[in-house]
Parts: C-alpha cells; structure tokens; sequence
C-alpha cells in the first residue's frame, strides 16, 4: 500500500498561471480532503469530498476548485495562481468519520 | 476565529526529560481530539487521541490529558527523545467529517 500520494512534490508558478495538484489513496476510503499549511497557521481546509460525486467548500476555498474523479483521485486545481496561494498543499483521507486521517507527503509551491 | 489554539510556536527540552505540549478549544461540543506529529517535508502522521468521556490517554510515552472545564488538553512526552523533534498539531472535528487544526508546536528535543 503506498496511502495517500501527491504530484508533484514541487512547484513553480507565475502569477495567473493554472495548474492541478494531484491526490490519489489505495485505501479504499471515501473521504478525501485538501489542506493548505502556512507558518504560523497550522493546516486549514480548503475543500473536502465526504464520498464519491461530492465536493463542499472548507476554511479557504477561494480561489480553488477540485474534482472527485472517482473513489481514489481527488484534484486541486488553481486557475489563476497567486502569490498568497504559496503554500505547501497536503491531501488526506479517511473511511469514516470519526477515524484518523490520513496524509500524503504534500506539494510544495511556490508562485512568483 | 481559531476554535483550537496552540499558543506556544515553539519549545525546547533537553533529552530525557518532559515534554509538555499544550492545546486550548473554545467549542464545549467538541468531542474527541487528537495530536497529529510532522517531521519536515512529510505530511503529518496521526500520534493519539482522547475521547471527551476520558480525562487520559496513554499509549507507550506519550499521554494526552483533558480538561474539559478548562477547555484544555496536554500532550505529555517521557522521556523525550531526540526523534521526538517535530512538529506537533492539536486537532477537533467541527464536524463528522471534518478536523480543525491548531497552528502547531515546534519541538525540539536537545541531545
């Protein structure tokens, strides 16, 4: 079992490029969740799926939208990136609620 | 408004000795929480976790304490080991399917 991975581990962008960070879990879960980590912030949602087909905004959603592509893959994607969406970017997952979640390794970016 | 707070960035220990990382909530109908541990470049890994019908949790050197009047939990560590140098993140579910997180405690655990 590999968990929950993420791609790519690192990223440049400039200012009002897009691009999509990828998720994917081998655990069968149902829930998946997006967090942002900034120093002195801890982690903050910014958008969860509770189950395949679903999606709901968390903490800070703006500025992102994601995709629940199936039961594994669950996407972050930035239209317009900007510089206060620097951040590291850390993907979980959990089978029910109330149980511990799961974190991939995350995805450093950067945007100039 | 944070509704789990960890007001301490930081906290050095010498080996050996306690380490006591602290965590206030402000939401009375939170009702389990946990500490989650992350070391650079990784994604934070579950730790332990405490039920609000409990006032402690042990699990090897690690204990977490609740005080629900007090809105307030600790986690203990002993003895504190170098490996033990990491960060340390309070978290509650604001919901059944969601967790809030602290802002996280630097620890760093001298040799």
């Amino acid at each position: 079992n590999a968990g929950v991975t993420q791609t790519p581990k690192f990223q440049v962008l400039k200012t009002g490029q897009s691009m999509t960070l990828q998720c994917a879990q081998d655990m069968n879960h149902n829930s998946m969740y997006w967090y942002r980590q900034d120093p002195g912030m801890g982690l903050r949602l910014i958008y969860y799926s509770a189950s395949e087909g679903t999606t709901d905004k968390g903490e800070v959603p703006n500025g992102y939208n994601v995709s629940r592509l199936n039961k594994r893959e669950f996407s972050l994607r930035l239209e317009s990136a900007a510089p206060s969406q620097t951040s590291v970017y850390f993907c979980a997952s959990i089978q029910q609620p109330q149980e511990t979640q799961y974190f991939g390794p995350g995805t450093r970016l950067l945007v100039l | 408004d944070q509704q789990v707070k960890q007001n301490s960035p930081s906290l050095s220990v010498q080996e050996g000795r306690i380490s006591i990382l602290n965590c206030d909530y402000t939401n009375s109908m939170f009702d389990y929480f946990l500490w989650y541990k992350k070391y650079p470049a990784e994604g934070p890994t579950f730790l332990i976790s405490i039920s609000s019908i409990k006032d402690k949790n042990e699990d090897g050197r690690f204990t977490v304490f609740l005080n629900k009047s007090a809105k307030h939990l600790s986690l203990h560590i002993v003895p504190s080991q170098p490996g033990d140098s990491a960060v340390y993140f309070c978290a509650a579910p604001p919901s059944a399917r969601q967790l809030t997180f602290g802002s996280g405690t630097q620890l760093t655990v001298l040799p």
